[in-house]
């Protein structure tokens, strides 16, 4: 059964870092691209970062650019995402998700998500 | 940019139920259609504008191409009440349609 747990989320302040972890299990993860979407309280979808099966492809969304950096361990099946510099509008719930197919796919399976504060 | 119609809408169980998403440019067939429930994580309903998810309802389908799709519920039922949302997939960066909910 395919698995993606999200965790690392909490309350951080303003200008305060974070970095946010996504273990999957129940399929070869090295061979998958895989993303990071958010979700603000009440609000809808926004797309945050993209990274390739080998990790040499990467795309922000522009919200987070020069903010949060993508990156993956293949050998611990692991998914990350460091998020510097955070701003009050950088808080939702944080999913890691599975691209289907290819580097321009939907995605096929979500984690349960993990909540980001950023006041103080 | 994606737009969804409409943002909500009311229905009953067993109503035909129709929402759009319209792109600002051509995506020839990379949509994607998602639902959520409240406090879940989004599901995969139709991918490729068309083809449905493993899974996934026949009741629920999809249709378009370029720049209009749409998603169809055939005969609502009560576990579909939820928000949708469409998702283009044609270029980066990936975006989302505003959503639209459906409620009773």
């Amino acid at each position: 059964e395919v698995q993606l747990v999200e965790s690392g989320g909490g309350l951080v302040q303003p200008g305060g870092s974070l970095r946010l972890s996504c273990a999957a299990s129940g399929f070869t993860f090295s061979t998958y691209y895989m993303n990071w979407v958010r979700q603000a309280p009440g609000k809808g979808l926004e797309w945050v970062s993209y990274i390739s099966s080998g990790g040499s492809t990467i795309y922000y969304a522009d919200s987070v650019k020069g903010r949060f950096t993508i990156s993956r361990d293949n050998a611990k099946s692991s998914l990350y995402l460091q998020m510097n510099s955070l701003r009050d509008d950088d808080t939702a719930v944080y999913y890691c998700a599975r691209a289907r197919s290819g580097s321009y796919s939907d995605f096929d399976y979500w984690g349960q998500g993990t909540l980001v504060i950023v006041s103080s | 940019q994606l737009t969804q119609s409409p943002s909500s809408l009311s229905a009953s169980v067993g109503d035909r139920v129709t929402i759009t998403c319209r792109a600002s440019q051509g995506l020839t067939s990379y949509l994607a259609w998602y639902q959520q429930k409240p406090g879940k994580a989004p599901k995969l309903l139709i991918y490729a504008a068309s083809t449905l998810q493993s899974g996934v309802p026949s009741r629920f389908s999809g249709s378009g191409s370029g720049t209009d799709f749409t998603l169809t519920i055939s005969s609502l039922q009560p576990e579909d009440f939820a928000t949708y949302y469409c998702q283009q997939l044609n270029n980066y960066p990936l975006t989302f349609g505003g959503g639209t909910k459906v409620e009773i």
